[in-house]
């Protein structure tokens, strides 16, 4: 079984300083791990993927994801948040198979 | 990667009712997904869709309430069946092929039953 695990409901920062969504996974096999985000009355957006490789993945946006296979996580960052990038952000994996398996999801708030 | 036209995007139903959700690919592909998303939850798999065969349902959802169609590999279809209030949900159809190449989603369809 697969799974995954974002601790934190709610995240909320000034615009500019550093923003973090962490998120933690399990599953057997090597992990392929995303990152979307989710606006209002919105579908999901892909932001950035981990299949192999470099530990630090960049993506869309100016984000990016630190791969730690030790501790099986998997956080995504942005060095200067927007007020832009407030939404709703999902964690999600799969391994040998092909499905997905979600996170519950952070709710992003940046404030001006 | 694939673009994904998803209608309608909402919809507002009668309980008894049914209500049939489309998903259109640019392009030719192989597995297409089904998820729904209840208010303020995360994403769950519904189904798998494969073309030229009976979808595979996850735990907890059934063809007789929610009946696919996958006449060729670029459209497909669900259809909530016999709604309730406890329908009300965003219905995403998702494409992919697994390893690692991603996925892509439909912008969703808002349902609420009354």
């Amino acid at each position: 079984a697969q799974s995954v695990a974002q601790p934190e409901d709610q995240v909320n920062v000034a615009e500019g300083n550093p923003l973090t969504v962490k998120c933690t996974y399990s599953v057997s096999g090597n992990p392929y791990l995303f990152w979307y985000v989710q606006y209002p009355n919105r579908g999901l957006q892909f932001l950035l993927k981990y299949i192999t490789g470099d530990n630090l993945v960049k993506g869309s946006y100016g984000f990016e994801a630190e791969f730690n296979k030790s501790q099986t996580s998997f956080h995504l960052k942005k060095p200067s948040a927007l007020v832009s990038d407030s939404a709703l952000y999902f964690c999600a994996v799969h391994s040998n198979d092909y499905k997905l398996s979600f996170g519950a999801g952070t709710t992003v708030t940046v404030r001006a | 990667s694939a673009v994904i036209s998803q209608k309608p995007s909402r919809d507002i139903c009668q309980r008894g009712t049914s209500l049939t959700i489309q998903c259109q690919v640019d392009s030719q592909v192989t597995m297409m997904f089904w998820y729904r998303q209840q208010p303020g939850q995360s994403l769950t798999l519904i189904a798998t869709a494969n073309q030229g065969s009976e979808a595979t349902y996850e735990s907890g959802f059934v063809i007789d309430k929610f009946p696919i169609s996958r006449p060729n590999l670029t459209f497909s279809t669900l259809t909530v069946s016999n709604m309730s209030p406890e329908d009300s949900s965003i219905y995403l159809c998702s494409v992919g092929e697994g390893g690692g190449h991603g996925y892509t989603f439909g912008s969703g369809t808002r349902l609420t039953v009354v």
